[in-house]
């Protein structure tokens, strides 16, 4: 059963305070790895997707890498307007089709 | 991607009724899913909708609570059954593109069970 953990639960940072959002994954293939940033109240948006380890990609202030077990979110010199929660999930080769397994996201917070 | 909408956004609904909630692609799609988000928790699916075919249904959601249709590769239809306060959730519909793995996600139903 594909599996994924996030930490921390939540992070409240100072506007320009960089972190890192961690990603651990357990799954018995690797399709894919996929970030989200969801605000209250709507739906997940779609940040990233990561195929396999020592991929990166990037995106204004945010910076997703992937190794074996674990993916980052690295948030460089964030801004209030960055706060929302921040998903992760896997798709793994077992299972459903397409299924996503979510982690239960980390809730960002960037004071002014 | 895709734009994804769905009716209603939100709704408060009696306990021992039903709400069917709409769900429309601007563009064709093999893959529907349907998510549910309960209160501060993270998304889980109910079921693939598939096309022309019977939905795919969890382990631990039927379909007599969540029946599903799918009648084109557009539009699909989530119904939740005699509702409890325990359906109160946030409904979430998502499509996975043809050409990659993404999925994307509706603005989600955001139901209230009384």
């Amino acid at each position: 059963e594909d599996q994924v953990t996030q930490s921390p639960e939540a992070l409240r940072l100072q506007e320009g305070e960089s972190s890192s959002l961690n990603c651990s994954y357990t799954v018995s293939g690797l399709r894919g790895l996929f970030w989200y940033r969801q605000d209250p109240g709507k739906g997940p948006e779609f940040l990233f997707t990561l195929y396999s380890a020592g991929e990166e990609k990037e995106k204004e202030r945010l910076k997703a890498t992937l190794t074996k077990k674990e993916s980052f979110l690295h948030i460089t010199a964030p801004k209030p307007e960055d706060s929302a929660t921040y998903l992760c999930a896997v798709q793994g080769v077992s299972g459903s089709a397409r299924q996503l397994t979510f982690g239960s996201g980390t809730q960002l917070t960037v004071l002014p | 991607s895709a734009v994804i909408s769905q009716k209603p956004s939100r709704d408060i609904c009696q306990r021992g009724t039903s709400l069917t909630i709409q769900c429309q692609v601007d563009s064709q799609v093999t893959m529907m899913f349907w998510y549910r988000q309960q209160p501060g928790q993270s998304l889980t699916l109910i079921a693939t909708a598939n096309q022309g075919s019977e939905a795919t249904y969890e382990s631990g959601f039927v379909i007599d609570k969540f029946p599903i249709s799918r009648p084109n590769l557009t539009f699909s239809t989530l119904t939740v059954s005699n509702m409890s306060p325990e359906d109160s959730s946030i409904y979430l519909c998502s499509v996975g593109m043809d050409s990659s793995y993404e999925q994307y996600f509706g603005p989600g139903t955001r139901l209230t069970v009384t």
